[in-house]
């Protein structure tokens, strides 16, 4: 069980290049996030997919987009990387569920993104 | 909207010092709580978690009780390990969809 997979683990993009960063489970979770981490600031959510098929804007939607390719796999997009978007994106995954119950959030490793 | 607060750090202590890292927040509802730990060059575990008023989570000799009329978690531990260091966020997920609102984090370094 590899968990929460993600790549590339590091890049460096120039302002006003394009970049999708992959994320994959293996634990069959039916939910799927993007956070951006920033000093001082925590982890804020980008984009969230509660299900195949469905995704949504999280606080810090702008600049980005999202792809749930299917179960397994949700990637996220920069069109134009602007140098206010470097930073550390952590997917994370969970099983899912209707009804307000709480399910852990499993992490992957990061990816560390420079915008020059 | 939900808001998380901790106390800024870094908290530098002494191997086997007591640890406390405060925790506030600002909910409507009835939130579930949670502490996440992120060593160095790794992404977020859940460290432990409470559900509902005056549960105490507890894992790994960390413990945070879920006080409703303080609106607090803050984590302690008795007795702390050069192992411990890493960053650690406390965390809200209110009912609806399980969003995560997460603090700032506080960096704690344990020394030898």
């Amino acid at each position: 069980n590899a968990g929460v997979t993600q790549t590339p683990k590091f890049q460096v993009l120039k302002t006003g290049q394009s970049m999708t960063l992959q994320c994959a489970q293996d634990m069959n979770h039916n939910s799927m996030y993007w956070y951006r981490q920033d000093p001082g600031m925590g982890l804020r959510l980008i984009y969230y997919s509660a299900s195949e098929g469905t995704t949504d804007k999280g606080e810090v939607p702008n600049g980005y987009n999202v792809s749930r390719l299917n179960k397994r796999e949700f990637s996220l997009r920069l069109e134009s990387a602007a140098p206010s978007q470097t930073s550390v994106y952590f997917c994370a995954s969970s099983e899912g569920g209707a009804g307000g119950n709480y399910n852990e959030q499993f992490f992957g490793p990061g990816t560390r993104l420079t915008v020059l | 909207g939900d808001s998380v607060t901790q106390m800024e750090g870094p908290v530098t202590l002494s191997e086997e010092a007591f640890l406390t890292i405060n925790c506030t927040y600002t909910a409507t509802g009835y939130p579930s709580l949670f502490w996440y730990v992120q060593y160095p060059g790794e992404g977020l575990q859940l460290l432990l978690k409470a559900t509902k008023a005056d549960d105490k989570g507890s894992n790994k000799g960390f413990e945070a009780t879920y006080r409703k009329e303080t609106t607090s978690f803050h984590l302690e531990k008795g007795s702390v390990q050069v192992s411990d260091s890493a960053v650690y966020f406390c965390a809200l997920m209110n009912t609806g969809f399980q969003k995560l609102v997460f603090g700032t984090g506080t960096r704690l370094l344990v020394s030898p």
